[in-house]
Parts: structure tokens; C-alpha cells; sequence
């Protein structure tokens, strides 16, 4: 079975640049998690999505950062302008469904914002 | 608030040893709990789970213990190898119906060989 992908591996900006990040979680699985990693600390919750629609995005800085999953399964983050401290690792993750707690992560996507 | 910490951020153990890694939780309506290990480069991989009505569960040369009581967890591996160098969390389903997980900060486990 496929894990959940996500691209770019890595990406570096400037401040004030925008950056998508892209996902496609495990087939099947409804909930799709975007998480933020800062060096050294856990992954902290930025959106969840049940199909296509919003759960919680009360972490989500919504000023800069959007997200959309337009058809329920594929997904991507944009931070538009970036600010230095979003540099992090950005970490997707899915499940089979909204209460089901067993998360499934990608690689994430690594950035650096000089 | 919600929170999930760890008592140690750096675990060193010889190989062939047992390790306990510890974690404490401040929610004590959270029902579910689960330790993830993080590899350098990589995203977190599901180690093992608990619910509340469990103080124990065993996988395969890991256990995890849930004392409720004084809002602690802990997970215990077994015969330690170099490949269980990593990074593991503990993560505590909030007391929301969502599945939102949340994270502590870490403990760094590393194996002498």
C-alpha cells in the first residue's frame, strides 16, 4: 500500500515569497492532516479536512497561510508571504476518518525562509 | 489548556538494554494516547496505541503503560537496537470528537553500541 506523498522534498525561499506544498494522502482515507514541525519541537496541527471540508483550522495563521482539497483526496498549502519563522518541516498526514486517531504521515516537506 | 510534555529530551542506552521513555499529560479527559518515532529526514511512524480503559498494551517488543492516576506514559522497548535510534513522541487525542492529535516536544533516543 502507498504511504501519503507529498512534494517538494525541500524548498528554499526569501521572505515575502509565496510556496505551495503538495499532498496526496493513502488512498481511501477521508481526513487529511496538514501539521507544522519546528526544529526540535513536535508537530503542531495547522488544518484538518474531512473530505473536502474544514474540520479545525484554528491553528492555521489564516492571514498568510491557505489550504484547499478541492475534490477530497488530493490536497496543498500556501504561504503567501512567507516569514522567516515558517521555517519548518510541513508534515501531512491522513486517516480513514474523522475520529479515527491513527495518523499516517508523509516524508514532509522541508523549508527555509532566508 | 491542552498539553503533552516529556520528562527527558535525550535517552542514551547500550545496546541490548531496555528503554523507558516517559511522557506526562495534562488532559485527563483524553481517552486515547500513541507514541510515534521519528527517524532524521523522515515523517513520524506509528509505534503503538492505548486507550484509557487499558493500562497496558504490548506489541512487538514494545509496551506501553497508562497510569491515569497521576497522568503518565510510558513507552518501554525491549532488547534496544541501533535502529531504534530516534526520535519518539507521545501524542494525546484532545477531548474533541475531530482526531486531533497532540504532540509533545520529544525525547531523543540514542543507542551506544
Amino acid at each position: 500500500e502507498a504511504g501519503v506523498a507529498q512534494s517538494p522534498r525541500y524548498k528554499i525561499i526569501e521572505k515575502r515569497q509565496s510556496v505551495a506544498f503538495w499532498c496526496n494522502p493513502i488512498s481511501g482515507h477521508a481526513t487529511l492532516y496538514w501539521y507544522q514541525q519546528i526544529l526540535g519541537q513536535g508537530p503542531k496541527l495547522l488544518i484538518q479536512f474531512q473530505n473536502n471540508g474544514v474540520v479545525d483550522d484554528s491553528q492555521l495563521p489564516k492571514d498568510r497561510f491557505s489550504a484547499e482539497r478541492l475534490k477530497g483526496v488530493d490536497s496543498t498549502l500556501k504561504i503567501q508571504p512567507a516569514k522567516l519563522e515558517d521555517s519548518a518541516v510541513y508534515l501531512c498526514a491522513s486517516s480513514l476518518g474523522n475520529a479515527n486517531e491513527k495518523l499516517f504521515f508523509g516524508s514532509g516537506t522541508q523549508l527555509s525562509v532566508l | 489548556g491542552e498539553s503533552v510534555g516529556l520528562h527527558l529530551p535525550t535517552l542514551s542506552v547500550q545496546e541490548g538494554d531496555n528503554s523507558i521513555i516517559n511522557c506526562a499529560y495534562s488532559n485527563s479527559a483524553s481517552d486515547y494516547f500513541i507514541w510515534y518515532k521519528q527517524e532524521s529526514g523522515k515523517g513520524p511512524q506509528f509505534i503503538i496505541d492505548i486507550r484509557s480503559n487499558m493500562d497496558k498494551r504490548q506489541g512487538q517488543r514494545v509496551t506501553v503503560l497508562l497510569n491515569k492516576t497521576v497522568k503518565h506514559l510510558s513507552l518501554q522497548i525491549a532488547a534496544t537496537q541501533p535502529g531504534d535510534s530516534a526520535v519518539y513522541f507521545c501524542a494525546e487525542k484532545g477531548s474533541s470528537n475531530t482526531g486531533k492529535l497532540i504532540f509533545g516536544q520529544g525525547t531523543t533516543l540514542q543507542v551506544k553500541p
